[in-house]
């Protein structure tokens, strides 16, 4: 597609529940990210993807964060076990080898009640 | 953490105005970086200017940059309602790939 698309838009779940988001980044971009941002606030690093090798998770903020991306493109991010304090929305973005510019999908918004 | 600080958090004016963002950072970088954000979307690069620049200017758009106070400002010219947003600075420093975000400036033009 033209742009980075998350799927679902939306996702309400159970405290207790595992969820799975979807990031399908710009075909030929390298380099994909995780971010997190929580109502009036700015994006929060989680991890950091180059191709399939994830080079950075220092922003994950436990191990009930896990994510992957096996072939290379599309990424999962994977929340175990969920809590109310995971609400916020996430959102990936995709780039060239280089951090220059990204391009952000629109987003999925957790809401764990 | 937050490597950046925006300033101010909320901004409303009159359209046809300017609007003035300013961004504080910590540490050395490499790049720096504005994004856009409308309500509830994904955010979208305006413009990056890089650490040996001082200024740089796209269409109705200037940033400024002063490596010695580590901080950077936005200036928006003749602004319109479509700029309505939240406005972010991001940095990058050299070696690491990942962009580190400010706050945000809540921008309101009124028609």
């Amino acid at each position: 597609g033209a742009g980075v698309s998350q799927s679902p838009r939306y996702k309400v779940a159970k405290r207790g529940q595992d969820v799975a988001l979807r990031c399908d980044p710009i075909s030929g971009h390298v380099s994909l990210f995780w971010y997190q941002q929580a109502l009036g606030q700015g994006p929060e690093f989680l991890t950091y993807f180059q191709n399939e090798a994830q080079l950075d998770k220092s922003g994950l903020p436990s191990d009930r964060f896990f994510a992957e991306r096996p072939e290379g493109s599309v990424s999962t991010l994977k929340i175990q076990r969920t809590q109310q304090e995971d609400s916020a929305v996430y959102l990936c973005a995709s780039s060239r080898p280089s951090p220059e510019k990204l391009f952000f999908g629109s987003g999925t918004q957790l809401s764990v009640l | 953490s937050q490597q950046g600080e925006e300033d101010p958090q909320a901004l409303s004016i009159q359209e046809g105005e300017n609007a003035t963002m300013n961004c504080s950072y910590k540490t050395s970088i490499n790049n720096l970086q504005w994004y856009r954000q409308n309500s509830g979307r994904g955010l979208v690069h305006l413009i990056l200017i890089r650490s040996n620049e001082r200024e740089k200017h796209s269409g109705r758009l200037r940033v400024t940059l002063d490596t010695s106070k580590k901080s950077s400002s936005l200036l928006i010219t003749a602004s319109r309602a479509a700029d309505t947003a939240s406005y972010f600075c991001a940095t990058d420093r050299q070696g690491a790939q990942k962009l580190v975000f400010g706050q945000g400036t809540r921008l309101t033009i009124n028609p």
